[in-house]
């Protein structure tokens, strides 16, 4: 079966601009969480989407939203972009989420300049 | 949040060697994870550890869960050079004052393996 799909794979936007990252979440996966890697900081917990509504957050600004659709495909987007957000954005995707059962995609590097 | 202290943070050894690397916390967890990740690639899991004390196989991969649930190991045996990569403990608990649960993740050891 079809694994988590992200896309793009590769970004470069320029500071203060916006942008939206997709998932596509394994067939019957009803949960879809967003993470952010960079070097100095690791994984990063974002927020997690199940059933359309996001459940869960950490702690990262208001900039940093996303939505999920009814096929459970799942959109992450970044306003007023920083220096700072360049990072690899990985989403992963569960069954009934909450950290069991991840499949993690392969992600989207993010590049601010 | 919970934080994961994991250790080393890389190593650099010969195909051939044994590995080991660990991972503590000050949090109690229910779940411990280990992950491995490729360059250019999400993480994939290796062992998933349920039980306090349970010890785990993935060929030539072992973890235990500590009988503390603050603390895991992952050893890797015979080292091969497809062994390379970035290996992360995760566990699995809640934020507090939350009732959902979500992974947190150790910062990582990247492995270098020498033909």
């Amino acid at each position: 079966k079809a694994g988590v799909t992200q896309t793009p794979r590769y970004l470069i936007k320029t500071r203060g601009q916006q942008v939206t990252l997709s998932c596509s979440p394994i067939s019957g996966h009803r949960s879809v969480s967003w993470y952010q890697q960079t070097p100095g900081q690791g994984l990063q917990f974002l927020f997690e989407y199940f059933s359309e509504t996001q459940r869960n957050k950490g702690n990262f600004p208001g900039r940093f939203s996303g939505r999920q659709f009814s096929n459970s495909r799942s959109e992450m987007n970044v306003s007023t972009l920083e220096l700072g957000d360049s990072a690899l954005y990985l989403c992963a995707s569960s069954l009934e989420g909450q950290g069991n059962g991840y499949t993690f995609g392969s992600g989207t590097r993010l590049t601010v300049v | 949040g919970q934080q994961l202290n994991q250790s080393p943070q890389s190593m650099f050894i010969q195909e051939g060697e044994d590995v080991s690397m660990n991972c503590t916390s000050s949090s109690i967890f229910n779940t411990w994870l280990w992950y491995k990740q490729d360059p250019g690639e999400g993480p994939v899991l290796l062992i998933a550890l349920y039980k306090a004390g349970e010890l785990t196989s993935n060929g030539r991969l072992t973890a235990q869960f500590g009988i503390t649930r603050k603390d895991s190991f992952l050893n890797i045996s015979a080292s091969i050079p497809s062994d390379v990569g970035i290996y992360f403990c995760a566990g699995l608990g809640r934020d507090r004052g939350s009732t959902l649960g979500r992974l947190y993740f150790g910062r990582g050891t990247q492995l270098t393996v020498w033909p």
